[in-house]
């Protein structure tokens, strides 16, 4: 069985310049959560979405950071304008239900704003 | 603001020994609780959840949980140089996503 797919797995941008990534969840999970991780920090979260539906976007900023989950499968995370400060891995996980907290994560796209 | 404390280390155990990491959190409401792994440059992999107080057993790795005191632990029996990395507690109240401390690094010395 596929794991959680996430692209690029690394982007280095200039400030002030969009960038997005993309998930894929495992199939049939129907929870898909974006992440953030700082160094030496545990997992943040950004956003999540049962099905299509983002349920939980408290924490996402939401005046640069946008997440669209279509069809309930794949999803996007971007920032426009990238800053600095969001230099970070930024992990996608999925869920078979919200209920839930055994997550499984992607391998990460690693971001570094100069 | 749910919290979740972890002392991030680095705990340094030689081969062979039993490690012990520990983590406590502040939400009283909070039922089911997780031991995810983190290599370094990997993404965290789960390892361990646990729901009830008491001790759960799974190969070298073993929960406990004391909702009373608030307090989750990981023990890693028979430790190897394989099992150094970051081990994240996570913590998750009915409804709501889970918490993640910041994470212990293990270092398992031959």
């Amino acid at each position: 069985e596929a794991g959680v797919v996430q692209s690029p797995r690394y982007k280095i941008i200039e400030k002030k310049q969009p960038v997005a990534f993309w998930c894929n969840p495992i199939s049939g999970h129907n929870t898909l959560y974006w992440y953030r991780q700082n160094l030496g920090q545990g997992p943040e979260l950004l956003i999540r979405y049962e099905n299509e539906e983002a349920v939980d976007d408290s924490q996402l900023p939401k005046d640069r950071f946008s997440a669209e989950r279509l069809k309930g499968v794949d999803s996007t995370l971007k920032i426009q304008p990238a800053e600095l400060g969001d230099s970070a891995v930024y992990l996608c996980a999925s869920s078979f239900t919200g209920d839930t907290g055994e997550l499984f994560f992607g391998e990460g796209s690693r971001l570094t704003v100069l | 603001q749910k919290e979740v404390e972890q002392n991030s280390g680095p705990l340094s155990v030689p081969e062979g020994a039993i490690a012990s990491l520990n983590c406590t959190y502040s939400d009283r409401g909070s039922q089911s609780f997780f031991w995810y792994r983190q290599y370094s440059g990997k993404s965290p992999e789960l390892i361990m959840s646990i729901y009830s107080n008491g001790d759960k057993e799974d190969g070298r790795f073993t929960a406990q949980l004391n909702k009373a005191s608030q307090y989750v632990s990981l023990l890693i029996r028979d430790s190897q140089p394989s099992d150094s990395a970051t081990y994240l507690c996570a913590v998750k109240e009915r409804s709501y996503i889970p918490t993640f401390g910041r994470g212990t690094s293990l270092i398992v010395h031959p």
